[in-house]
């Protein structure tokens, strides 16, 4: 069990541009989250998937926001023409079927210029 | 889910048992009490978790109140590594999302 991890752990990047940011779950789990925490809050709720599946997304995903898990193992999630107010820590995390025990990995902290 | 209310913020010295409350007077019958910690820039760690009876490991215990609206997270003897923000979440059993509300930042004191 080697933990959840997620790259890169810091981005720095200009309004307006696109990032992608990955994440790896732990290998045998077949559910994986986003979430996003801003300063001072808990994280909150984006997208979960199970498998290569998107089952559920949260009205924070706006259009700018995709994300894809396409062979059921690792996921992206990438934010297009980036805005100040998307900057954040993102957090990744993964829980194996039939235990709703979620394991985070470090999360990937974003800052836009 | 149901909707919880913790403090803001608690002490405790080191040592000594940290106690922390959490309310969900509007959970139902097949929703479970989830507790996680975030120590300041990590994720989430899992902490324990229960549906109505009292649950103890290795981290903590939790402590459940008869009619469930309320609990209480025992730290036994609370260390300076145990400062972090600690959260209470309430989920159904087929529920996948995680609502963590803004927390208790618990500070241990030497």
């Amino acid at each position: 069990d080697t933990g959840v991890s997620q790259n890169p752990r810091h981005k720095i990047t200009k309004r307006g541009q696109n990032v992608t940011f990955r994440c790896d779950p732990i290998s045998e789990h077949n559910r994986l989250y986003w979430y996003r925490q801003t300063l001072g809050q808990g994280p909150e709720f984006l997208t979960y998937f199970q498998n290569e599946a998107q089952l559920e997304k949260s009205r924070l995903l706006s259009d700018r926001f995709s994300a894809e898990r396409p062979k059921g193992s690792f996921s992206t999630l990438e934010i297009q023409r980036t805005e100040q107010g998307d900057s954040a820590m993102y957090l990744c995390a993964s829980s194996k079927r039939g235990d709703y025990e979620q394991y985070f990995g470090p999360g990937t902290r974003l800052t836009v210029t | 889910d149901a909707k919880t209310t913790q403090p803001t913020s608690m002490d405790c010295a080191e040592g000594r048992a940290a106690n922390l409350p959490c309310n969900h007077s509007t959970i139902s019958g097949n929703e479970y009490v989830y507790w996680y910690r975030q120590i300041h820039s990590q994720g989430p760690q899992y902490i324990i978790h229960g549906l109505k009876n009292n649950e103890t490991n290795e981290m903590a215990s939790l402590i459940i109140t008869e009619d469930r609206k309320s609990s209480t997270l025992i730290l036994p003897h609370a260390t300076l590594r145990d400062t972090a923000v600690y959260y209470c979440i309430v989920i159904r059993n087929t529920g996948n999302q995680f609502y963590f509300g803004t927390g208790t930042s618990l500070t241990v004191i030497p």
